[in-house]
């Protein structure tokens, strides 16, 4: 079974409205991390946002915030006030605390692309 | 400025040739990853190090060898054993003090293409 899904390969939002971007995770582990990557067509992964398994808290990082539901083992990632420079995919991915290798596993990713 | 290096961008290789992709790092993190990515798919992991002269195989170690020899320092040999190589391959590092907390810093990518 998939550790991390992303159900939404790609997504279209009009500049400045907000966007959701799911993820939903399985883990049998008390203590995880989640945390969401963006990559651009350079390439590069760019590290966005984390929010850990115990944190009470949705984890916000300036327009990027996490709506984590804990008990429904969901992820989501919400991009406020979208801008042309968020057009990317976008990854989640989880490490677990069990795991010696403390190795992310990465989701499919979806591709956003915000309209002018 | 800290960072993750890798060299070069783009790789061409013939079928049969061993090739090495260089990965550096600044950060003075323990631990180095060695990630592949096909198109259209997310990441999958090759090899990992945790410590000096130590390594482990991830998910997809067949045809691939790593070294670390140098904290700073993870390449990575495709082999010619290695059945299907053209892909994206990304370095990555991180502090490992045993919590899942510490986000992973990736470098640029390497993107090797086998003909």
């Amino acid at each position: 079974a998939q550790k991390i899904t992303q159900t939404q390969p790609g997504m279209f939002v009009q500049e400045k409205e907000a966007v959701t971007l799911d993820c939903t995770y399985d883990t049998s582990d008390q203590s995880y991390g989640l945390f969401w990557y963006k990559q651009p067509s350079s390439g590069e992964m760019i590290f966005l946002i984390y929010q850990g398994s115990y944190d009470e808290q949705n984890a916000t990082e300036g327009r990027y915030s996490l709506n984590f539901q804990k008990a429904r083992k969901s992820a989501n990632l919400v991009i406020s006030a979208s801008q042309l420079g968020d057009s990317a995919m976008y990854f989640c991915a989880m490490r677990e605390g069990r795991d010696s290798s403390y190795k992310l596993i990465f989701g499919s990713g979806t591709r956003l692309l915000v309209r002018p | 400025d800290g960072g993750i290096t890798q060299s070069p961008k783009y790789l061409f290789r013939k079928e049969g040739q061993n090739v090495t992709l260089s990965c550096e790092q600044n950060l003075n993190h323990d631990a180095m990853y060695w990630y592949r990515q096909d198109p259209g798919q997310g990441l999958r992991l090759i090899y990992y190090s945790q410590i000096v002269n130590d390594f482990q195989k991830g998910d997809i170690a067949e045809g691939y060898s790593v070294s670390r020899e140098k904290k700073e320092s993870f390449p990575l040999t495709v082999t010619s054993a290695q059945k299907n190589p053209t892909a994206f391959y990304l370095c990555a590092s991180s502090i490992d003090w045993g919590l899942p907390r510490y986000e992973q810093y990736f470098g640029p990518g390497t993107r090797l293409t086998v003909t």
